[in-house]
């Protein structure tokens, strides 16, 4: 079946570092792969998503690209903020609108920027 | 325009009861998810429904079950509380690919 594995955390970093979160999947076939992020007290949201190979997904300074070769998503930003600090999702999604539906998730990272 | 909205926002129940948690979809939406987070975890899928009917389901016993009404809300359905049922429940709702999350619904069964 499909999976995440996902970097484990926390992953703490002082303001302005480099960030990189890896992540790899198995699934059959070439799923939508996507990046949630959890602040506090709330619910999930969409960072990036990416539907195919070589895709690159980008959102407010973070980037993902879709590597088939090496079935990978690894989220990367350049210099983080304080405001950064969440829990992030890796997921993996469907294949098409009328295949697998459901996402399926990584046990998530935890992140703490330092001022 | 509201996303997806849910209720209630924090529940506690003991063992052995039922609970019901309710799921309004994006406007437009018309397939709703049910997700598990346990703390520390990583959503687990629950199951899907579609034109009012479920689509999928995860690794879920029975005492897990749902429906979704014509105006595309849904609702959660547990029955017989366990203590391994405390957790986050999250709703998505879909267009495309894209899945939008709610707040959730934090239950403490006791």
């Amino acid at each position: 079946g499909n999976s995440v594995t996902q970097m484990e955390g926390p992953v703490t970093l002082s303001e302005e570092a480099f960030l990189t979160i890896n992540c790899t999947y198995t699934a059959t076939g070439y799923p939508s792969l996507f990046w949630y992020v959890q602040y506090p007290g709330e619910g999930l949201q969409l960072l990036l998503k990416a539907t195919k190979a070589d895709d690159k997904g980008s959102n407010k300074g973070f980037e993902a690209t879709y590597r088939k070769e090496t079935t990978s998503f690894h989220l990367e930003k350049g210099s983080v903020q304080v405001s950064d600090s969440a829990v992030y999702f890796c997921a993996l999604g469907p294949i098409s609108n009328f295949g697998n539906e459901k996402l399926t998730f990584g046990t998530g990272t935890r992140l703490t920027i330092i001022p | 325009d509201a996303g997806v909205t849910q209720s209630p926002t924090h529940l506690i129940k003991t063992r052995g009861q039922q609970v019901t948690l309710r799921c309004s979809p994006k406007s437009g939406h018309d397939t709703v998810s049910w997700y598990q987070q346990a703390l520390g975890q990583g959503p687990q899928f629950i199951f899907q429904y579609y034109e009012e009917e479920e689509r999928q389901r995860g690794n879920f016993p029975d005492r897990f079950s749902g429906h979704q009404f014509p105006n595309y809300s849904s609702e959660l359905n547990v029955n017989a509380l366990l203590l391994g049922d405390s957790a986050l429940y999250l709703c998505a709702s879909r267009r495309g690919y894209e899945q939008f999350f709610g707040p959730g619904t934090r239950l403490t069964v006791l």
